[in-house]
């Protein structure tokens, strides 16, 4: 069975950057069916697209936070990497890896438990 | 890109039906048949309803359904459960070849 797992440091800096990865276990990330995408949630709110990538590295990004995203995928570690730069207190959410799968119109099908970064002003 | 429009909250009793909406523009519901729709539980990562409009994934109750009509999008919920209780989420693919998601509606169950 598929799981995905987000990693990386719960609390950042303002002003630096946010990285995470997801470590896909169960199944192959260089499958040609699915992309790979980052959704996070500030608290208490709503759900925002962060953006996706394929196993081949094409990326695909929210516009609103294009400039500073950067998403990459590492086939031989079967995982894939969020940065976000210059992050503020609006930064600050729970972040969900998930699998965007062709058999579902590139729905998110499989998620992460999502993993909670806090920007410190 | 803005978020699609979804009402804050929708309420109902056990058993009836529900409809909650999701107005986007002809560059994201308007223009494709990606429409998708997720439930999420408090502290849960949301869960895969409805996709490509209408169509349930395997294991999803036939209570739920979809349909599409110009810039909105619907997802009904019949025979409403205790269970249902949760919060929803529409999303659609955009002329941008990214995704944007509803502002989300808060279901309670009477």
């Amino acid at each position: 069975q598929l799981q995905l797992q987000e990693s990386g440091p719960g609390l950042v800096k303002a002003s630096e950057t946010l990285s995470l990865t997801c470590t896909v276990s169960g199944g192959s990330i260089s499958s040609n069916s699915y992309y790979w995408g980052w959704i996070r949630q500030p608290p208490g709110k709503g759900l925002e697209w962060i953006g996706s990538i394929y196993y081949s590295g094409s990326t695909y990004y929210n516009p609103s936070l294009k400039s500073r995203v950067s998403i990459s995928v590492d086939t031989s570690k079967n995982h894939f990497s969020l940065k976000l730069s210059s992050v503020t207190a609006a930064d600050t959410a729970v972040y969900y890896c998930a699998r965007l799968s062709s058999a579902v119109g590139l729905s998110l099908d499989v998620w992460g438990q999502g993993t909670t970064v806090t920007v410190a002003s | 890109q803005s978020a699609l429009t979804q009402p804050a909250s929708v309420s109902g009793s056990p058993g009836q039906s529900i409809t909650i909406s999701c107005t986007g523009t002809s560059s994201d519901v308007g223009g494709y048949n990606f429409v998708s729709w997720y439930q999420q539980y408090p502290g849960k990562a949301p869960k895969l309803m409805i996709f490509d409009v209408s169509n349930r994934p395997s294991g999803v109750s036939n209570r739920f359904s979809g349909s599409k009509s110009g810039n909105t999008a619907s997802l009904t919920i019949s025979g409403l459960q205790a269970e249902d209780e949760a919060d929803y989420y529409c999303s659609s693919f955009t002329s941008s070849s990214s995704w944007v998601f509803g502002g989300g509606t808060k279901l309670t169950v009477l």
